[in-house]
């Protein structure tokens, strides 16, 4: 079974700053990989699918990379609606999420 | 513009069976482009991946699951379902119905959780 791992597990930033976070798999997936948002007390809101394409309606200012077993999500800018959790999920097999990424404000 | 709903009991006794049902408006349960998955997060926890169903009525579990899952849909209410049997307190969690998009990376079949529910939170106690 593919395990998959982010980190920070959290990080603390200050609005306007640029935040990376980072997925790692332990199984090659090429770019089946998405993204996603999920503020307190909502549903995760899907940012990026197939490692780097902007889901319509997400805020360019989101944006991810990456291939294989490594991947990134940068979020550029920071706003007050980006601190929350954001997952990582396979796209291809078992649909596995990540652990997510607590982003808190400095 | 579409959108999915949960309904069902908010507390399941241990050993008992719990059923939701997802109900679809503004859009097609038989939408070839789209699954319909059911996710949850326990407490403290990242979503999880239950399964989904196909409009044909195709199903795919999440394995240590499939054993007590069950997944139905009905085109004629536009509502899709599930039935988890044998609950324990580990069963506890938010559940959400998801439409989930079928899409082709590299040549492989792909999906992405592209439209949730707003969760509906069971709680297995006696």
């Amino acid at each position: 079974d593919i395990q998959m791992t982010q980190s920070p597990s959290s990080l603390s930033a200050s609005l306007g700053d640029s935040v990376t976070i980072t997925c790692r798999t332990s199984h090659f997936i090429s770019t089946y990989l998405n993204w996603y948002q999920q503020r307190p007390g909502e549903a995760p809101k899907l940012l990026i699918y197939a490692a780097s394409t902007l889901q319509s309606g997400a805020s360019s200012r989101f944006s991810g990379n990456g291939s294989g077993t490594e991947f990134v999500l940068t979020i550029r800018d920071l706003r007050p609606e980006d601190f929350a959790t954001y997952y990582c999920q396979d796209s291809y097999g078992a649909l596995h999420f990540g652990p997510g990424t607590k982003l808190q404000i400095k | 513009q579409v959108q999915l709903q949960e309904s069902g009991p908010g507390l399941v006794k241990p050993s008992q069976t719990l059923s939701l049902t997802c109900t679809v408006s503004g859009g097609s349960v038989d939408n070839a482009g789209y699954y319909w998955s059911w996710i949850r997060q326990r407490p403290e926890r990242g979503p999880e991946w239950i399964g989904y169903i196909y409009y044909t009525g195709s199903t795919s579990y999440k394995s240590s699951l499939k054993s007590r899952l069950m997944l139905s849909l009905d085109t004629s209410r536009n509502q899709f379902s599930l039935r988890l049997a044998s609950v324990t307190a580990a069963d506890t969690a938010v559940y959400y119905c998801v439409r989930t998009r079928i899409g082709v990376t590299e040549g492989n079949i792909t999906t992405s959780f592209d439209l949730w529910g707003r969760g509906l939170l069971v709680s297995v106690s006696s």
